[in-house]
C-alpha cells in the first residue's frame, strides 16, 4: 500500500460548486497535514497547513484531517475558474520527510 | 511569488553536456531540497540539505550532484543525462527538518536530448 493515496483526477465542477479534494494514508505517526496548490509551468503554492486533527479554515478553504480514518479533505467553496490547478496534499511525521500525493487536477467551468 | 528563486527557468541539454540549476531562498531557512517532478508522479525527493550538509540523498544517480554552499544557495549539478531525466526540477526550503512546510520555488523545467 502507498503512503498516500490521492486521485489524480481530472475532477471538474461548474463555478460556484463545493469541492472536495480527498487523501487517505496508512502511516500513523503523520502528524503535519498540508495542502499546496500548482498552476501549470509553476511551483507548488503552500495553500494550507494543519496540525493533528480537526479543522482549518481560511476564507473559501477548509482542511479538515480525521487521523482515526487516516483520511484529509480540502474544501473549496464558491469555487472560481481561478481555482483551476492541481492539489498536492502533503504530511509528515515530526522528524521525516515530507511524502506527497500525486495531486489532483481540478477544473472549474465558468 | 515565493521567497524561493530558481534558474534558469527552461533548459534544454544534449546527454554529452553539463549544466546547473541553480536555486536561492531569501526566507532565512535552514533546511533545502530538490525534487523532481515527472508527470502522473509524486514529487520525488532527491536530496535534503539541513545547515549546508547533506542529509539525505535518495539513491540518486551519480550523473546529478548537488552543492550547498551556504544556507542560501542550493546548486543541483547536471552531467551526461539521459532523456528519462526529463522532467520538473523544483527546489524547497523550510525552517528546519522537523516536520512542517516547505516552500517552493517555480521549477526549471528541463528537456533533455
Amino acid at each position: 500500500q502507498k503512503e498516500v493515496e490521492q486521485d489524480p483526477g481530472p475532477l471538474s465542477v461548474p463555478e460556484g460548486a463545493i469541492v472536495s479534494l480527498n487523501c487517505t494514508y496508512s502511516n500513523s505517526a503523520f502528524q503535519y497535514f498540508m495542502w499546496y496548490r500548482q498552476y501549470s509551468r509553476k511551483g507548488p503554492e503552500l495553500l494550507m497547513y494543519t496540525y493533528s486533527s480537526g479543522n482549518k479554515e481560511d476564507g473559501r478553504f477548509t482542511a479538515q484531517v480525521d487521523k482515526s480514518s487516516k483520511y484529509i479533505s480540502l474544501f473549496i467553496r464558491d469555487s472560481q475558474p481561478s481555482d483551476s490547478a492541481t492539489y498536492l496534499c502533503a504530511m509528515s511525521d515530526r522528524d521525516d520527510k515530507i511524502i506527497f500525493g500525486k495531486g489532483t487536477r481540478l477544473h472549474i467551468l465558468p | 511569488e515565493t521567497g524561493v528563486t530558481q534558474t534558469p527557468r527552461h533548459l534544454v541539454m544534449g546527454m554529452t553536456n553539463k549544466k546547473s540549476l541553480k536555486c536561492e531562498q531569501h526566507l532565512g531557512h535552514n533546511a533545502m531540497y530538490w525534487y523532481k517532478q515527472s508527470a502522473k508522479k509524486p514529487l520525488e525527493l532527491m536530496f535534503v540539505y539541513s545547515l549546508e550538509e547533506r542529509v539525505e540523498n535518495n539513491s540518486v544517480p551519480s550523473r546529478f550532484s548537488p552543492e550547498c554552499p551556504n544556507s542560501s544557495h542550493l546548486f543541483l549539478h547536471l552531467h551526461t543525462l539521459q532523456p528519462e531525466d526529463s522532467a520538473l526540477y523544483l527546489c524547497a526550503s523550510s525552517q528546519d527538518l522537523k516536520g512542517g512546510s516547505q516552500y517552493f520555488g517555480p521549477g526549471t523545467r528541463l528537456l533533455v536530448l
